[in-house]
C-alpha cells in the first residue's frame, strides 16, 4: 500500500540551512506536499510540487523530487526560530493525501 | 468563512458514549475530508466527501464511525460506543474541487478536535 517515510528529528543551528528527506511508495501521485505543524495550531500547507517537476523555489524553500528514486526533500534556507515545528511530507493518493510520521525540527543558537 | 473551522475544539468524554464532532468547510469548497491524527504520528485518511456524498470512506476503522454532510457544506463526524483507543485529534480539510480530472487540489485543514476517552 501507500506508505511516506521521514525521520523523525532533525536539529540545526540558527541560520544553517535545514534539509528534510521523505520517500514514498505511489508513484502514481500527482502531488506531492509539505505541511508544517506548530504546537497547538492546525496543519499549514507549506509548499507542494507537481509530479512532473524536478524542483520548486519559494522564497526560502526549496522542494526538490527525484521521481525515480520516489525521494522528496524540503530545504529551508537561513533556519530561523520560528521555523521550529513538526513538518509532514505527504502524498497524494486518489482522493486523500498520505502522510508521513513527521520530522520534528529543532533550532539551537 | 476565512479558513476552516472545527467545534469543539476539546472533548472529553467516557468510554462508551456517543460523541459528534462538527467542521464548517471554506465557503465554497464542495470537497470535505476527515483525518484522524494520533500522538506522535501523521493523520490517517477517515472520509471524503464530494458534495453531499462519501465518495470514499474507506478509512474508517470500523462501523462505530459514521459522517453525514446533508447539505454538502458543514460535515458531522459521529463516533458511537466510544473506546479509549479513539482518543486522537479528529481534523477536516476541505478543497475547492475535490478529485478530478485523476488528481485532487490542495486540501486546506481546520485546527481539530481533540478527543479524549477515558
Amino acid at each position: 500500500g501507500e506508505d511516506v517515510e521521514q525521520s523523525l528529528f532533525l536539529s540545526v543551528r540558527e541560520g544553517d540551512s535545514s534539509v528534510i528527506n521523505c520517500t514514498y511508495t505511489d508513484s502514481s501521485s500527482t502531488y506531492l506536499y509539505w505541511y508544517k505543524q506548530e504546537p497547538g495550531a492546525g496543519l499549514q500547507l507549506l509548499t507542494y510540487i507537481f509530479s512532473n517537476m524536478d524542483m520548486k523555489q519559494d522564497q526560502r524553500l526549496t522542494v526538490l523530487l527525484n521521481k525515480k528514486d520516489k525521494h522528496l526533500s524540503l530545504r529551508i534556507a537561513d533556519t530561523q526560530t520560528g521555523d521550529s515545528a513538526i513538518y509532514f511530507c505527504a502524498e497524494s493518493s486518489a482522493s486523500k493525501i498520505i502522510f508521513g510520521s513527521g520530522t520534528r525540527l529543532s533550532i539551537r543558537p | 468563512g476565512a479558513g476552516v473551522s472545527q467545534t469543539p475544539s476539546n472533548k472529553v468524554t467516557e468510554k462508551g458514549k456517543y460523541v459528534e464532532l462538527r467542521c464548517d468547510p471554506i465557503s465554497g469548497h464542495t470537497a470535505l475530508y476527515w483525518y484522524r491524527q494520533s500522538l506522535g504520528q501523521g493523520p490517517e485518511f477517515l472520509i471524503y466527501f464530494q458534495g453531499t456524498g462519501a465518495a470514499d470512506d474507506s478509512g474508517l476503522p470500523n462501523d462505530r464511525f459514521f459522517a453525514v454532510r446533508p447539505e454538502g457544506s458543514v460535515s458531522t463526524l459521529k463516533i458511537q460506543r466510544t473506546e479509549r483507543g479513539d482518543s486522537a485529534v479528529y481534523l477536516c480539510a476541505s478543497s475547492l474541487n475535490g478529485w478530478t480530472s485523476g488528481k485532487t487540489d490542495t486540501q486546506y485543514f481546520g485546527p481539530g478536535t481533540r478527543l479524549t476517552v477515558l
